[in-house]
């Protein structure tokens, strides 16, 4: 199975909104509501954003939220602050017991 | 509070067999399931595999083959290893809390870099 498709970059100035995308197919994305979003500064591990398409874990700002349209998820960021700036991963149970993940996008706050 | 620490050889020679354990400090280690994920230097993240408490297993198709995850409950930690390493397989290597149906990684490892070079 490929991996599922993001933009390698998105942009926008302080206090705009951004949507990153992430396609799969109807084996992946389309076909289970456990997509999550993931946010990684440089040098770090990656850190959970939104789970189960739309909700977002204890402590993660309500500008984050999350998407489903049929094999495409996205990740929208409203308010955009400087801390925003940094990699972000989706991935997707593929079933069969087998996770995809995104090949990344690289959010700059301009 | 949920903390992963992870350790291992940090470079190995072509053809060798990368080995990697994580402890799991707090939380419920036997109500999760536990994954291996990595990242290629500059690039994105790829899933391994998982293993839960009793041992049951599930790998990614790509390195089925030479991937062997395994768990001591006794610990509370869980290993990886991969076999006939190659310069491909140089990546930061995470343990991670999260696997089963949902695949929600909520907790990670502080990452370990492993470099195949001879």
């Amino acid at each position: 199975q490929s991996g599922l498709t993001q933009p390698p970059s998105a942009s926008g100035s302080p206090g705009q909104s951004v949507t990153i995308s992430c396609t799969g197919t109807s084996s992946d994305v389309g076909g289970y509501n456990y997509v999550s979003w993931y946010q990684q500064h440089p040098g770090k591990a990656p850190k959970l954003m939104i789970y189960e398409v739309t909700k977002r874990p204890s402590g993660v700002p309500d500008r984050f939220s999350g998407s489903k349209s049929g094999n495409t998820a996205s990740l929208t960021v409203s308010g955009l602050q400087a801390e925003d700036e940094a990699d972000y991963y989706c991935s997707s149970y593929a079933g069969s017991n087998n996770l995809l993940f995104g090949g990344g996008t690289k959010l700059t706050v301009l | 509070q949920v903390q992963l620490q992870q350790w291992g050889a940090g470079l190995l020679k072509p053809s060798e067999t990368l080995s990697l354990t994580c402890a799991v400090y707090g939380g419920s280690f036997s109500a999760y399931y536990w994954s291996w994920i990595r990242q290629p230097p500059g690039k994105g993240l790829e899933w391994i595999g998982e293993i839960n408490h009793s041992g049951s297993t599930n790998y990614n198709p790509s390195l089925k083959s030479r991937a062997t995850i395994s768990v001591d409950t006794s610990k509370n930690q869980f290993s990886l290893r991969l076999t006939s390493v190659t310069a491909a397989d140089t990546a930061v290597y995470y343990c991670a809390r999260g696997g089963g149906t949902d695949m929600i990684i909520g907790y990670w490892g502080q990452g370990t870099l492993v470099t195949v070079s001879s």
